[in-house]
């Protein structure tokens, strides 16, 4: 399957604790975006890079977010100290720069922070 | 303030016949549009997008129209089938502001045969 893939699927965390998340594109991909999406929203956009540059941030994401892609091609999201409210899935999608606005989004990663 | 609103939340219809499924936005600035299908447990999956300088965009059973008078776009799905049970995700794209989606609350879809 050459699909977002995203790993890992399902995390609980305590309170406090710091989470690291992956993200793989689709490989040819060369734009790479973070959203998170809680009960009854839709997602809602954190950040997204062109290969390896971060190239916006919402202010959704606070400092206790940080994203990386240093190699063009995976991506981490990491939340430090997390807090009850970053209780979300945390979904990965990918595109073409030419096509940007068709995104291809991956299965996500549930965080429970308890 | 939300700029983009599915008022429905959810919506029954039978195996066969047609779903339509409605989305507003209030930012006249939107591009593109998007639909996308989400099934339980998985990431929302891309359907159809339309650019803003189109009415309608056709693929298999899935049709989108775009009324930019009414700030309004719909999408039909014919004939419904119970695979098509899903949530139903309206999305746009913000021109020359980045490249961030910005979704509606989405609309339950439920096709019973």
């Amino acid at each position: 399957d050459t699909g977002v893939s995203q790993d890992p699927r399902h995390k609980i965390t305590k309170r406090g604790q710091n989470v690291t998340f992956r993200c793989d594109p689709i490989s040819e991909h060369n734009r790479l975006y973070w959203y998170r999406q809680t009960l009854g929203q839709g997602p809602e956009f954190l950040t997204y890079f062109q290969n390896e540059a971060q190239l916006e941030k919402s202010r959704l994401l606070s400092d206790r977010f940080s994203a990386e892609r240093p190699k063009g091609s995976f991506s981490t999201l990491e939340i430090q100290r997390t807090e009850q409210g970053d209780s979300a899935m945390y979904l990965c999608a990918s595109s073409l720069v030419e096509l940007d606005y068709e995104q291809y989004f991956g299965p996500g990663t549930r965080l429970t922070v308890t | 303030d939300q700029q983009v609103k599915q008022n429905s939340p959810s919506l029954s219809v039978q195996e066969g016949r047609i779903s339509i499924l409605n989305c507003d936005y209030t930012n006249s600035m939107f591009d593109y549009f998007l639909w996308y299908k989400k099934y339980p447990a998985e990431g929302p999956t891309f359907l159809i997008s339309i650019s803003s300088i189109k009415d309608k965009n056709e693929d298999g059973r899935f049709t989108v129209f775009l009324n930019k008078s009414a700030k309004h776009l719909s999408l039909h799905i014919v004939p419904s089938q119970p695979g098509d049970s899903a949530v139903y995700f309206c999305a746009a794209r913000l021109n020359q502001a980045g490249t961030a989606l910005i979704f509606g609350k989405g609309t339950t879809l439920s096709v019973s045969s």
